[in-house]
């Protein structure tokens, strides 16, 4: 139980173009979703919280403009980079919680690669 | 704030020898902590969690951890290293009135034949 799944796993392209992500809670409603960036070799990052139906909170120092976040069911959530560029580059990491617990299930990622 | 420590950025074994990594945890508050797993290119893996119950935690693959206040400490430990050990350990805190999660830096582990 409590599976995440992400997809594309892997994605090149050009720099200016935008790319989305998708996130799904297989066998569980995710009451919270979370978008996470990770450099080479280094720990998780947090970029925003996704609660269903409502607007993404972002961490400082990241830009809502350009990493867009829709949480349209309790399901789903999608993170869109928009006008991607080479330093954009980064492995993206989604997880969610079960109900009211505080532990969080990770999807496999997704590997970005802007050219 | 919440925050935790990873003592070791690397930690080499040899197979079936115990394996430890140590983790300090900075909490105001009673915490919630847990240990993922990331091997290369994957997401992480729960192997536990502690949330207030029992302080010595069994997760999944005869890993397990003990919780120990007075230390401000969450080691992980196995008994008997197994090459599909070698990955990256996470420890991470959870804050006290949000979900978010705070983690180490992470632990390398490699696995001698």
């Amino acid at each position: 139980g409590a599976v995440v799944s992400q997809h594309p796993s892997w994605v090149i392209c050009k720099s200016g173009t935008s790319v989305k992500i998708e996130c799904r809670s297989l066998d569980f409603q995710a009451t919270t979703m979370f978008w996470y960036r990770q450099f080479p070799k280094q720990s998780l990052m947090l970029m925003a919280t996704s609660n269903e139906g409502s607007k993404a909170t972002y961490e400082q120092g990241v830009e809502k403009d350009k990493f867009l976040i829709n949480h349209a069911s309790l399901t789903l959530s999608t993170l869109t980079v928009t006008s991607a560029h080479p330093e954009d580059s980064s492995f993206y990491i989604c997880s969610a919680t079960l109900g009211q617990g505080r532990t969080q299930y990770f999807g496999p990622g997704t590997r970005l690669l802007v050219l | 704030a919440q925050s935790v420590t990873q003592l070791d950025s690397h930690v080499s074994v040899s197979e079936g020898t115990p394996v430890l990594l140590r983790c300090n945890y900075s909490s105001s508050y009673s915490p919630s902590l847990f240990w993922y797993v990331q091997h290369p290119n994957k997401g992480l893996q729960l192997l536990l969690k502690y949330t207030s119950a029992a302080t010595l935690v069994k997760g999944i693959n005869g890993f397990e951890a003990e919780f120990k206040k007075s230390e401000t400490s969450f080691h992980l430990t196995k008994p008997s290293a197994h090459m599909s050990d070698a990955a990256e350990y996470f420890c991470v805190v959870s804050g006290a009135n949000d979900y978010k999660l705070s983690f180490g830096a992470g632990t390398t582990v490699t696995v001698r034949a």
